[in-house]
């Protein structure tokens, strides 16, 4: 099946500093990836949809300059957690849209996540 | 705006037990529901989507548009379906996914 990985999976850094988490698809293409966030014992939030080629659709309450997306292959999109701060801190996990055929085929494919802590 | 609820944090049944996981949307348009899971220490994963109309590991589910509800059933529950189980809903065409605040089946022995 398609594979998603990410990268780092589990990062520990300064208040004030910038993380970059990777997120790639591995044997397939996606011209649409999502990031999401999950607190603890509660369920994904939707953060960015990242569109390869063209700038990132963020949800309402999510600050992009905050939060840099880039898509720039069709493999890979990054996220960008700028001047991090303690409440930065959660497991943040990305997927894959994997398509074929008419736009009704698609299957969206999770990476195992990335948990941040922001000291 | 689109709105997915699962009204059951924890679900506890017995093996061999029916099971149903309750899930209820909200949006105008014509959404397409999902049913992800996560078993212990994995990533979460499609179980099924309501286009397939399909049944998987012997789940199934079927979109009532007029209650506006995607529940999930098993007629006889395995004690590896325990996991955490989440409701979704796409816009359409892979846009726009809102995940439920996801359900914890335990299956007992």
């Amino acid at each position: 099946g398609a594979v998603v990985s990410q990268h780092p999976s589990r990062v520990i850094c300064k208040s004030g500093t910038s993380v970059k988490i990777e997120c790639r698809s591995l044997d397939f293409q996606a011209t649409t990836m999502f990031w999401y966030r999950q607190f603890p014992k509660q369920s994904l939030m939707l953060m960015a949809t990242s569109n390869e080629g063209s700038k990132a659709t963020y949800e309402q309450g999510v600050e992009k300059d905050k939060f840099l997306i880039n898509h720039a292959s069709l493999t890979l999109s990054t996220l960008t957690v700028t001047s991090a701060h303690p409440e930065d801190s959660s497991f943040y996990i990305c997927s894959a849209l994997r398509r074929w055929g008419d736009s009704k085929n698609y299957e969206q494919y999770f990476g195992p996540g990335t948990r941040l802590t922001v000291t | 705006a689109q709105r997915v609820t699962q009204p059951e944090k924890l679900l506890s049944v017995f093996k061999g037990a029916p099971v149903e996981l309750k899930c209820n949307y909200s949006y105008s348009g014509s959404p397409e529901l999902f049913w992800y899971v996560q078993y212990s220490r994995q990533r979460l994963q499609l179980l099924l989507r309501h286009i397939s109309r399909e049944s998987i590991k012997g789940f199934t589910a079927d979109l009532n548009k007029g209650e506006t509800s995607f529940h999930l059933k098993k007629p006889f529950a395995q004690e590896e379906d325990s996991a955490m189980y989440y409701c979704a809903l796409s816009e359409g065409y892979g846009q726009n996914f809102v995940f439920g605040p996801g359900t914890r089946l335990s299956v007992l022995p």
